[in-house]
């Protein structure tokens, strides 16, 4: 198995352009999270799905930040518009189930300027 | 209160030396935990999972104290590819199941 594919590995965006961040899972898992992780807050959960379904989103800091799954081999993190303070690794992994180890990706490294 | 706090580090230990960690966390709900360790500039990767007996993997030894509500690691003969960061993860189940992560502790073995 590939493990979990995170793509772009590196993204360098101008503030106010829009961002896409996209994941591929394990093929099986039923959990999938987002992250993000910066040097001050650490690593944050922003929003977690189970069987496609968004669980809990109560970490997503504004309305600019959205999350999809429309299937179980995809999801996707959207921030638009980007903000240099958005400028962080952003990790997605998966699991099994809610309570199981977490595989995660190389995760995507964002700068915005 | 953070949820879920840990040593704030950094540790510096010579080469076979002892070292432990702890991981408090406030939310009695808490049912698994999980110790993950971060490379630089890598993601977390689990460590070892944290059971109610406690669990033993070779060097390392991970304890749970639910009435003190914390978690431990303890590393034996640190080997120089220890040198990491060390996230303790809890899940909570209340209303909705959440997952936090420790803030992480720096550990560096040195030569």
């Amino acid at each position: 198995d590939a493990g979990v594919i995170q793509s772009p590995r590196h993204e360098v965006t101008e503030m106010g352009q829009e961002v896409t961040l996209r994941c591929k899972p394990i093929s099986g898992h039923n959990s999938l999270f987002w992250y993000r992780q910066t040097m001050m807050r650490g690593l944050e959960l922003l929003i977690y799905f189970n069987n496609n379904v968004p669980i809990d989103d109560s970490g997503m800091p504004e309305d600019r930040f959205s999350a999809k799954m429309p299937n179980a081999s995809f999801s996707t993190l959207k921030i638009q518009p980007s903000e240099p303070r958005d400028s962080a690794v952003y990790f997605c992994a998966t699991a099994w189930e809610l309570y199981n180890e977490q595989f995660f990706g190389p995760g995507t490294r964002l700068t915005v300027l | 209160r953070k949820e879920v706090e840990q040593d704030p580090g950094p540790f510096n230990v010579p080469e076979g030396a002892t070292v432990a960690f702890n991981c408090t966390y406030s939310n009695s709900a808490s049912q698994s935990f999980f110790w993950y360790r971060q490379d630089c500039r890598k993601e977390p990767k689990l460590l070892m999972s944290v059971y109610s007996s406690g669990n033993e993997d070779g060097r390392f030894t991970a304890q749970l104290n639910r009435a003190s509500q914390y978690i431990s690691l303890l590393i034996r003969d640190s080997k120089l590819s220890d040198s990491a960061t060390y996230l303790c993860v809890v899940n909570i189940r209340t209303s909705y199941d959440k997952v936090i992560f420790g803030p992480g502790t720096s550990l560096s073995v040195i030569p």
